[in-house]
């Protein structure tokens, strides 16, 4: 099992919908982060958090450390929204927490 | 500000072979991350370093090296290519590893 599971893999929405994507982990963490791939781009970093939310124009992260569960919402959905999200978790184990491991991603295509 | 940059672009290597991969961090970053992008496997840590030591290090073979100069430039080297190592290959550079990553665009490596 991964150390890291997110869901959906696929997620299609209408324009203007609100989509969430969600973020399991198994491990103890010290920060969990938010990436975003578009194709053939490289990945910019949304989100680093590591308690609560965080807000960013239309995209909003939280975090419940107690459930080991995090999740990315985008809220009135455009088509430029279409890419891959990333979770990685950045470890807290054996005293080292510069390693992150990574969810398989979510592909999200927003059809205008 | 100039942002991560990673040199070359893309490269095709021949099995058996070595390369290296440079990574030129933003200007004041001491953290240089790097991972493995594989349709297959996804994004796959590789190595930390900061301040010219590596910190961490992911399930890689001893093919797979690196190092951190005075500058915090980095470069990895991986040796007697395999097929399986063609891949997208990311650095990431941030103020201490514990704050958010920026992206370089990538090295394409593709081994035949």
């Amino acid at each position: 099992k991964n150390e890291v599971e997110q869901s959906p893999q696929n997620l299609t929405a209408q324009e203007g919908e609100f989509i969430t994507i969600n973020c399991s982990y198994s491990v103890g963490i010290s920060a969990l982060h938010w990436l975003q791939q578009h194709p053939g781009g490289g990945i910019v970093s949304l989100f680093m958090l590591s308690s609560g939310k965080k807000k960013h124009g239309r995209l909003i992260a939280t975090i419940n450390i107690q459930e080991k569960h995090s999740s990315l919402h985008i809220t009135a959905s455009h088509p430029r929204d279409s890419a891959v999200y990333i979770c990685a978790a950045q470890l807290n184990s054996g005293g080292s927490n510069y390693k992150l491991t990574f969810g398989k991603g979510t592909l999200l295509t927003v059809n205008p | 500000k100039a942002g991560v940059t990673q040199t070359p672009r893309y490269l095709i290597k021949t099995r058996g072979q070595q390369v290296t991969l440079s990574c030129s961090p933003i200007s004041g970053h001491r953290s240089v991350s790097w991972y493995q992008q594989t349709p297959g496997q996804g994004l796959q840590f590789l190595f930390e370093y900061f301040s010219e030591t590596q910190r961490n290090k992911g399930n890689f073979p001893g093919r797979f090296s690196g190092r951190q100069f005075s500058n915090s430039r980095s470069e990895m080297n991986v040796s007697t290519l395999e097929l399986g190592d063609s891949a997208l290959y990311l650095c990431a550079s941030s103020w201490t590893g514990t704050s958010p990553l920026h992206f370089g665009n990538g090295t394409r490596l593709t081994v035949t």
